[in-house]
């Protein structure tokens, strides 16, 4: 019963680097959801995807991409790295419809971006 | 633009004494209105919920209140024990078609220490 499962947990990228965090799940959910923490922020949706094929921005996306092409993964690419993306970024999923308020979320990868 | 804030970063409380979490949000569209908890290094896990056709929800020690006309919610945990030590975020959803997939926004988190 693996829920949501983020990898890696830590990273640590220098300015102008590329890296892809991990998210997948199988809860056969079919919405699935990026977040960033910042201190004091709160949490802030990036992208999200309502299925396999679809996905949108949030409030935050730029200097992001995401792509959803199987139910159970989605991940989160980061193209030149920013000081400002440094932050914890937690993936979660859920049924949608009249589930869609449940969320399960993984426990999150810390990124530095130096 | 927020629309659900959490203006008190952090709260202590004695262990055995009642924590009271605060919440007020700005959209009138909001249908449903949710806690999550947080511990360290781990993702926030759903705690309790309430529906906007109520005012108030209880489960064990955790009970909400929601106050629509002052757009104000209320997180009460009676009795505080140090195992409830961490961050509580506040979230809410505003249904299709306002929000056209429903997705939640959440506020800043209160961190609560409970302290023995």
């Amino acid at each position: 019963n693996a829920g949501v499962t983020q990898t890696p947990k830590f990273r640590i990228l220098k300015i102008g680097q590329s890296m892809t965090l991990q998210c997948t799940q199988d809860m056969n959910h079919n919405y699935m959801y990026w977040y960033r923490q910042d201190p004091g922020m709160g949490l802030k949706l990036i992208y999200y995807s309502v299925g396999a094929g679809i996905t949108d921005k949030g409030e935050v996306p730029n200097g992001y991409n995401v792509s959803r092409s199987t139910t159970e993964d989605f991940p989160l690419r980061l193209e030149l790295a920013a000081p400002s993306q440094t932050s914890v970024y937690f993936c979660a999923s859920t049924y949608g419809g009249g589930q869609g308020l449940y969320y399960t979320f993984g426990s999150g990868t810390r990124l530095t971006v130096v | 633009d927020q629309q659900v804030k959490q203006n008190s970063p952090s709260l202590s409380v004695q262990e055995g004494r009642i924590s009271i979490l605060n919440c007020d949000y700005t959209n009138s569209m909001f249908d449903y209105f949710l806690w999550y908890k947080k511990y360290p290094a781990e993702g926030p896990t759903f705690l309790i919920s309430i529906s906007s056709i109520k005012d108030k929800n209880e489960d064990g020690r955790f009970t909400v209140f929601l106050n629509k006309s002052a757009k104000h919610l209320s997180l009460h945990i009676v009795p505080s024990q140090p195992g409830d030590s961490a961050v509580y975020f506040c979230a809410a959803r505003a249904p299709p078609p306002t929000d056209s997939w429903g997705k939640l926004q959440f506020g800043a988190g209160t961190q609560v220490v409970v302290t023995p």
